[in-house]
């Protein structure tokens, strides 16, 4: 089974600090996706990332950036962390291909801005 | 602009009954797929069903069923026989050939199962 592990399931930190949120899936998928889910919104893509050192502007990236340095580790960067900021993390994989590869979720991590 | 909408926010079913989740969708590519996850109270998104939009037999897993009407940009969930543990948070996606595989979700249906 794929793996898509996110370093925290909960993370409260202050604003204006700089927040890394981490990624590690197992299963050697070329790509990895950070969405925002907030309740109304649904999920909404923040970058995504087709191989090592690369990456893709989703449909909601100011605020943050990424870095992927390993194919297995995908990182979300928040550079000055804003309450507006506060909501579920998740962080997902696939492999390359058409689009019907299914992408595979990690649990989550809820980070509150205070 | 592709979009992806559900207009049910919140659905509820008897146990041992059929619900039927909605999903619509706007897009201008001929070749793409559509996905329903489930995200339980655990958090972890789970791929229900998918189904490409070449295809015109409409996809099964199980108790799950879609009713793919392309024409009409539809694309609903049809749960037979619910159970407790069909309780969750529905999601419909939709993705298109040279995008890699990026989604583009719905709101999301909150689905209770009363016993």
């Amino acid at each position: 089974d794929v793996k898509v592990t996110q370093s925290s399931r909960y993370l409260v930190k202050r604003t204006g600090e700089k927040v890394f949120l981490e990624c590690v899936q197992d299963m050697d998928h070329e790509n990895m996706f950070w969405y925002r889910q907030d309740p109304g919104l649904g999920l909404r893509l923040i970058y995504f990332s087709y191989d090592v050192k690369m990456k893709e502007k989703g449909d909601i990236p100011e605020g943050y950036s990424v870095s992927r340095e390993k194919k297995e580790r995908f990182s979300l960067i928040l550079e000055s962390a804003s309450t507006n900021q506060t909501s579920m993390y998740l962080c997902a994989s696939s492999l390359k291909g058409s689009g019907n590869q299914p992408q595979h979720f990690g649990d989550g991590t809820r980070l509150s801005i205070l | 602009a592709q979009t992806v909408t559900q207009s049910q926010p919140e659905m509820s079913v008897q146990e041992a009954e059929t619900v039927t989740l909605s999903c619509t969708y706007d897009t201008s590519e001929s070749d793409y797929y559509l996905f329903w996850y489930k995200q339980p109270p655990s958090r972890q998104m789970i791929l229900v069903i998918r189904q490409e939009a070449y295809k015109q037999q409409n996809a099964t897993e199980n108790r799950f069923s879609v009713n793919f009407q392309k024409a009409a940009k539809s694309f609903s969930l049809k749960i037979s026989d619910s159970q407790l543990g069909d309780a969750a948070m529905y999601f419909c996606a939709y993705t298109w050939e040279t995008s890699g595989s990026r989604l583009t979700f719905g709101e999301g249906t909150q689905l209770t199962v009363n016993p």
